[in-house]
């Protein structure tokens, strides 16, 4: 039973281009969420959706951030104009349907902006 | 809002010693809490969680936690670390409150010595 499948694993990109982070749940989960964790620090949440909607965007920079879920294929995490700011581990994880239940997590992509 | 405090951002310990790692969390409402563990280079792996029930949880590897509502807080313990112990672990709390989104501490490092 594979896991949380996200890839790439490690992504650069020059200040102004777009990054495109793409995360599959495990098998039976539709809860998707995902999490930045910048360099010393610890995760924070960015936004929960499940299939086609987004349920919790609370965590997600105003600006240049968008997230989907859709019905067919993986989670997309994209940024659009990236700075160097933006450089962090992206993790995604994935839950079965359920409140509060926990939540399995990917190897994350580590995103690094010349 | 939930929040997370790890007091000690690093700890080292001897080989077969034994170790405590201190999680406070403030919420008003129901909490959820977990522990993970991540490896260098990898993502966070579920160590073990209380929902409900009992308050004392283990995990299969020797570490334990007890969740204590009048202090807030989820220490994590174990009492013989192995050098495979080394690696980061960081508590978690979600609710009822913040729905599925996982709030995390800033993460306790753990150097374990021969």
């Amino acid at each position: 039973n594979a896991g949380v499948m996200q890839n790439p694993r490690h992504l650069v990109r020059r200040r102004g281009q777009e990054a495109r982070l793409r995360c599959s749940p495990m098998k039976g989960h539709s809860h998707v969420y995902w999490y930045r964790q910048l360099p010393e620090e610890g995760l924070k949440f960015m936004v929960y959706l499940q299939k086609e909607n987004i349920i919790d965007e609370s965590g997600m920079p105003k600006e240049r951030f968008s997230a989907e879920f859709p019905k067919e294929g993986p989670s997309i995490l994209r940024i659009q104009q990236v700075v160097r700011g933006d450089s962090a581990a992206y993790f995604c994880a994935s839950s079965p349907p359920g409140r509060n239940q926990p939540q399995h997590f990917g190897d994350g992509t580590r995103l690094s902006i010349l | 809002a939930q929040s997370v405090t790890q007091l000690d951002s690093q700890v080292p310990v001897f080989e077969e010693a034994p170790v405590e790692l201190r999680c406070n969390y403030s919420s008003s409402v129901s909490v959820y809490l977990f522990w993970y563990v991540q490896y260098p280079n990898q993502g966070l792996q579920l160590l073990l969680k209380y929902l409900s029930g009992s308050t004392l949880v283990e995990s299969i590897n020797g570490f334990e936690a007890e969740f204590n509502k009048s202090q807030t807080s989820f220490h994590l313990r174990k009492p013989s670390v192995h050098i495979s112990d080394t690696a980061e672990y960081f508590c978690a709390v979600s609710g009822e409150a913040a729905g599925n989104k996982l709030t995390f501490g800033g993460g306790t490092r753990v150097l374990v010595k021969p």
